[in-house]
């Protein structure tokens, strides 16, 4: 059985830094894509980062681009998002998920408030 | 970016059919793969993929949920709808980066 389990949310001051990690469990780790995308309080879905299976390869949109930072351990089965300079409007629920150019697998997902 | 366009809300009765639209700005078909897929999000719940590639139903998932579309308008149909398909419906395309969903769309029963 897939599983992937989100760990690292919390609540944190604007500027500051936060490191998601999200374990996966139950399919050939190194062998996926690996995501994350989050929802904010009672709106919709943004992609956030994208990862390939090496870990060499990253993706992000704007609105992250130069603050977030995607990795991934495949000896732990381990992919992170490591979050700085984080603002208000990055307050939402982060999911990692597994796929390919869609994503088949999602965490339950971990909480960030950004607030002072 | 592609934008994906869903109507906010449907209202549907137990038993009858729901379609559910979403078009794309822009094509999200390549050749043969129409890069447009559907999941399902419940209250406090992670979303569930249900249909890849337009038309394509994922594991484990009932066949009384389909797909189909191409180019720029894709639809989601639920027939017969259940209690349990009460839930928000999003569409995602993976044509261009950035990957992009649509807004949304409730399943409210009538």
């Amino acid at each position: 059985e897939v599983q992937l389990v989100e760990t690292g949310g919390g609540l944190v001051q604007p500027g500051r830094s936060l490191k998601l990690s999200c374990v996966a469990s139950g399919f050939t780790f190194s062998s996926y894509w690996m995501y994350w995308i989050r929802q904010a309080p009672g709106k919709g879905l943004e992609w956030v980062s994208s990862i390939n299976t090496d870990g060499g390869s990253t993706y992000y949109p704007d609105s992250v681009k130069g603050r977030f930072t995607i990795s991934r351990d495949n000896a732990e089965n381990t992919v992170y998002l490591q979050m700085n300079s984080l603002r208000s409007e990055d307050t939402a629920t982060y999911y990692c998920a597994k796929g390919k150019d869609y994503f088949d697998y999602w965490g339950q997902g971990v909480m960030v408030t950004v607030s002072s | 970016d592609i934008v994906l366009t869903q109507s906010p809300a449907l209202a549907v009765s137990l038993g009858q059919r729901a379609t559910i639209s979403c078009r794309a700005s822009q094509s999200v078909s390549i050749s043969r793969y129409n890069l447009m897929h559907w999941y399902q999000q419940k209250p406090g719940q992670q979303p569930k993929l249900l249909i890849y590639r337009a038309s394509n139903l994922a594991s484990g998932i009932p066949a009384r949920f389909s797909g189909s579309g191409s180019g720029t308008d894709f639809t989601l149909t639920i027939n017969p709808v259940q209690a349990d398909d009460i839930a928000t419906y999003y569409c995602q395309q993976s044509r261009e980066s950035p990957n992009t969903f649509g807004a949304g769309t409730k399943l409210e029963l009538k």
